[in-house]
């Protein structure tokens, strides 16, 4: 059992749509929460980080984490093309020197 | 300004063959990475690096030497291609160790033959 799990998609959705994405993980210490947002051949790119549990709000995009259940989500509001990419959750001990990452849901926004 | 920078781009070569890929960071930061991504978008940690020093390697196979001559760059020298080893490698920075944020390059695309 992978440490994070993500489902791939690939999800399509209409332009306006509200995007949920989730992840769960299995290591409850696992402390710090991360998504990236990773455009076709290009590197991830940091979108939203959070510490333990609770909510982060950037703009249209909203980072949730249960830690009572393992469970981290990112909300995109109002989404558009432009957003379509693939979404990365990343987790990490606090005091370790590593990322662990889910392997990414391929998101497609419809215009 | 390119933060984290990564050359080549594409790399496509024949099994056995030796190759290099090189890093380069222009931020400041004390932690570099390598990180192997796969064909089904899984990215996982490969080395890790702090100051020159290797903090990290994650039961990567002794054909995958990094080097870190200086703490602005981190090269990933790879004998012996095998085609598994095919995947799109990416450098990473961070200012300093047990850090959450990342900056990634552009990755470098291997294609072993």
């Amino acid at each position: 059992q992978k440490e994070v799990e993500q489902d791939p998609g690939p999800l399509s959705v209409p332009e306006g749509a509200i995007v949920s994405l989730n992840c769960t993980y299995s290591n409850s210490a696992f402390q710090y929460f991360m998504w990236y947002r990773q455009y076709s051949r290009k590197g991830p790119e940091l979108l939203m980080y959070t510490y333990s549990s609770g909510n982060k709000e950037d703009g249209r995009f909203t980072a949730q984490v249960d830690k009572s259940s393992k469970y981290i989500s990112l909300f995109i509001r109002d989404s558009q093309p432009s957003d379509s990419a693939t979404y990365l959750c990343a987790t990490q001990i606090q005091g370790a020197q590593k990322l662990v990452f889910g392997q990414g849901t391929r998101l497609t926004i419809n215009p | 300004d390119t933060a984290v920078s990564q050359t080549p781009k594409y790399l496509v070569t024949q099994m056995g063959n030796d190759k290099s890929i090189k890093c380069e960071q222009n931020l400041g930061h004390d932690t570099m990475y390598w990180y192997k991504q796969d064909s089904k978008k899984f990215l996982k940690i490969m080395f890790s690096y702090n100051n020159k020093e290797l903090i990290i390697n994650e039961t990567v196979p002794n054909r995958f030497s990094p080097k870190s001559p200086d703490k602005a760059h981190l090269n990933l020298h790879i004998n012996s291609l095998e085609l598994g080893d095919s995947a799109v490698y990416f450098c990473a920075s961070s200012p300093q160790l047990s850090t959450d944020t990342q900056y990634f390059g552009p990755g470098t695309r291997l294609t072993v033959l």
